[in-house]
């Protein structure tokens, strides 16, 4: 079946630190990636998202980029801020099947 | 609204009581999700609706959650006799449909089971 394993947290940085949340997938066929993020007392919201392979997902200065030969799609910021403070949640979702299937969540504390 | 609206946001409610949860999903879309979310057990799916038939409901954790969707539109999710391992929040999301398609997801329902 469907498994994401995400990177444990918590992750606690520095304001301008760079950003990595590793995520791996294991998926028959070829899946559509997701990061999703739930910032404090909000409800889940599309961060960003890739449907093949080598396709690169950006938003807010995220980016992820869907990797196949390693089934990854790890989660980069060059520069976080405090307003990226979060829980981050990488999904996917497979061809014929739509739901998602979700990782354990990253929180992630930035320090001004 | 433009979003996916949950109702209530918050139902407390004693054990062995039966309650509804709703989703009303944005207009247009024809996919309906619900998933759960708790501390021990991280995101779960529930079932999915397309139109208002349910093509998948393994996720459903056993004979007391039931759902339907009428209209190809709102949602109701039911748990009977509620046990204390309920107690979660309750997610409603919607989609055009299609895997690559993202789902958009409502505020959500609090259930405490006392």
């Amino acid at each position: 079946g469907n498994s994401v394993t995400q990177m444990e947290g918590p992750v606690t940085l520095s304001e301008e630190a760079f950003l990595t949340i590793n995520c791996t997938y294991t998926a028959t066929g070829y899946p559509s990636l997701f990061w999703y993020v739930q910032y404090p007392g909000e409800g889940l919201q599309l961060l960003l998202k890739a449907t093949k392979a080598d396709d690169k997902g950006s938003n807010k200065g995220f980016e992820a980029t869907y990797r196949k030969e390693t089934t990854s799609f790890h989660l980069e910021k060059g520069s976080v801020q405090v307003s990226d403070s979060a829980v981050y949640f990488c999904a996917l979702s497979n061809f014929g099947n739509e739901k998602l299937t979700f990782g354990t969540g990253t929180r992630l504390t930035i320090i001004p | 609204g433009a979003g996916v609206s949950q109702s209530p946001s918050n139902k407390v409610t004693e054990k062995g009581k039966d309650v509804e949860l709703r989703c009303d999903p944005i207009s247009g879309h024809t996919a309906l999700y619900w998933y759960r979310q708790s501390l021990g057990q991280g995101l779960e799916f529930l079932i999915y609706f397309q139109g208002n038939s349910a093509p998948d409901k393994s996720g459903l954790p056993s004979d007391r959650f039931s759902a339907e969707r009428t209209g190809g539109s709102v949602s109701t999710l039911t748990i009977q006799r509620t046990q204390q391992e309920d107690s979660a929040v309750y997610l409603c999301a919607s989609s055009s449909g299609g895997n690559n398609q993202p789902q958009h997801f409502g505020d959500g329902t609090r259930l405490s089971i006392l």
